[in-house]
């Protein structure tokens, strides 16, 4: 079975902080995501990573960075966390042939609380 | 206006009922489509994919209807196992350079007994 391993279930930070939200999958996937997800907004995208130190911005970059150093690991990053990035963090990956790049494996998420 | 609309709910039906959610998306560049389900608290997982002539998975069917933007699914004999939330999907981007979904909202589903 694929797993993606999301480093926290629950993380508590303070304001201003700077925040790691790890993932690491062990399907050999090309493709890995980051998404939050809040209630009446559904899941956004923030960032992307289609290859090894690429990314692409996705819906809502702001506040984030991201760093995929390694094929198997995509972290996030708030560099000076606030009240408003208190969210579930969703991270995903997916092979990127077009047959089968549509199905995302997505870890347990990671409840981040800023106060 | 929203990429990908659906009309959250909450739908509570009785087990054996048929319930029907629909979702529609604005950027007709979009490529494919999919509906994900996601149980409570936790992560959300395929459930199946939309293609143009429709297609069927046991109790569930799908289809789309590109020329309105427009993807339903349809639940036939609801178990009480089918509440969760159904998030509508849709793809558009290269492969080359990374495709992306972007993910409807979810209407949420609760089969009583």
């Amino acid at each position: 079975d694929v797993k993606v391993t999301q480093s926290s279930r629950y993380l508590v930070k303070r304001t201003g902080e700077k925040v790691f939200l790890e993932c690491v999958q062990d399907m050999d996937h090309e493709n890995m995501f980051w998404y939050r997800q809040d209630p009446g907004l559904g899941l956004r995208l923030i960032y992307f990573s289609y290859d090894v130190k690429m990314k692409e911005k996705g819906d809502i970059p702001e506040g984030y960075s991201v760093s995929r150093e390694k094929k198997e690991r995509f972290s996030l990053i708030l560099e000076s966390a606030s009240t408003n990035q208190t969210s579930m963090y969703l991270c995903a990956s997916s092979f990127r042939s077009a047959a089968t790049n549509e199905k995302l494996f997505f870890g347990s998420g990671t409840q981040l609380s800023v106060l | 206006r929203k990429e990908v609309e659906q009309d959250p709910g909450p739908f509570n039906v009785p087990e054996g009922a048929t319930v029907a959610f629909n979702c529609t998306y604005s950027n007709s560049a979009s490529q494919s489509f999919f509906w994900y389900r996601q149980d409570c608290r936790k992560e959300p997982k395929l459930l199946m994919s939309v293609y143009s002539s429709g297609n069927e998975d046991g109790r569930f069917t799908a289809q789309l209807n590109r020329a309105s933007q427009y993807i339903s699914l349809l639940i036939r004999d609801s178990k009480l196992s089918d509440s969760a939330t159904y998030l509508c999907v849709v793809k558009w981007g290269w492969e080359t350079s990374g495709s992306r979904l972007t993910f409807g909202e979810g209407t949420q589903l609760t089969v009583n007994p």
